[in-house]
């Protein structure tokens, strides 16, 4: 059964880091774009960042510099490095697969989320 | 960045009738070589993940009720539930793939029962 398991998240300071972890079964991560979505108390959806192919990575402008997107591949698994977080960046995290292997494509496995509140 | 807006940001249907969500894209998500729209729809139920329903504007995602359907080309794009169920009720969300600098969603629209 494909499958993705976020785990990592809580309750953390203004200005700390924290790290997502997304495990995978059923297909490999190091054959497929895997991304970050997340998405604010009552709020909309937001794409965070997306790694694929020889460790491509981007960001959304919002998140670009403090995170990073990593994955070990004989752990099956894919990270999201939080650094310097922000209130703003409190929200549910989502790891997510697009249906193809080869092109960034509509994301068909979500995870369940993490919680990650930034709060003093 | 590809701006995606969604309306109505809320809509109310009678069970039975037709629902119609609209997503505009700020500039063309169609891809010219080869004719497809790089656009998407999810369903949000509440405590749930995103469900993809729709991907290349028009395509179904396999188990998704017929009822559903996906429309539209260029940067204009309509998503119609024919006739509305109770289970329907969720928040939906269109996305651009056209382009990863950034990926792109909707705000989302709500639809309830009348």
């Amino acid at each position: 059964d494909v499958q993705l398991v976020e785990s990592g998240g809580g309750l953390v300071q203004p200005g700390g880091s924290l790290r997502l972890s997304c495990s995978a079964s059923g297909f490999t991560v190091s054959s497929n774009y895997m991304s970050w979505v997340r998405q604010a108390p009552g709020k909309g959806l937001e794409w965070v960042s997306i790694i694929y192919g020889a460790d491509n990575t981007y960001y959304a402008n919002s998140v670009k510099g403090r995170f990073t997107i990593s994955r070990d591949n004989s752990k099956n698994t894919v990270y999201l490095q939080m650094n310097s977080l922000r209130v703003e960046d409190t929200a549910l995290y989502y790891c997510a697969r697009p249906m193809t292997t080869t092109a960034v494509d509509a994301f068909d496995i979500w995870g369940q989320g993490t919680m990650v509140t930034v709060s003093s | 960045d590809i701006v995606m807006t969604q309306s109505p940001d809320s809509l109310a249907v009678s069970l039975g009738e037709r629902a119609t969500i609209s997503c505009r894209s700020s500039q063309s998500v169609l891809y010219s070589s080869n004719n497809k729209n790089y656009l998407a729809w999810y369903q949000q139920k509440p405590g749930q993940p995103p469900k993809l329903l729709i991907y290349w504007a028009s395509t179904r995602e396999s188990g998704v009720p017929d009822r559903f359907s996906g429309s539209g080309s260029g940067t204009d794009f309509t998503l119609t539930i024919s006739s509305l169920q109770a289970e329907d009720v969720a928040v939906y969300y269109c996305q651009q793939y056209y382009t990863t600098r950034p990926l792109t969603f909707g705000g989302g629209t709500k639809v309830e029962i009348k």
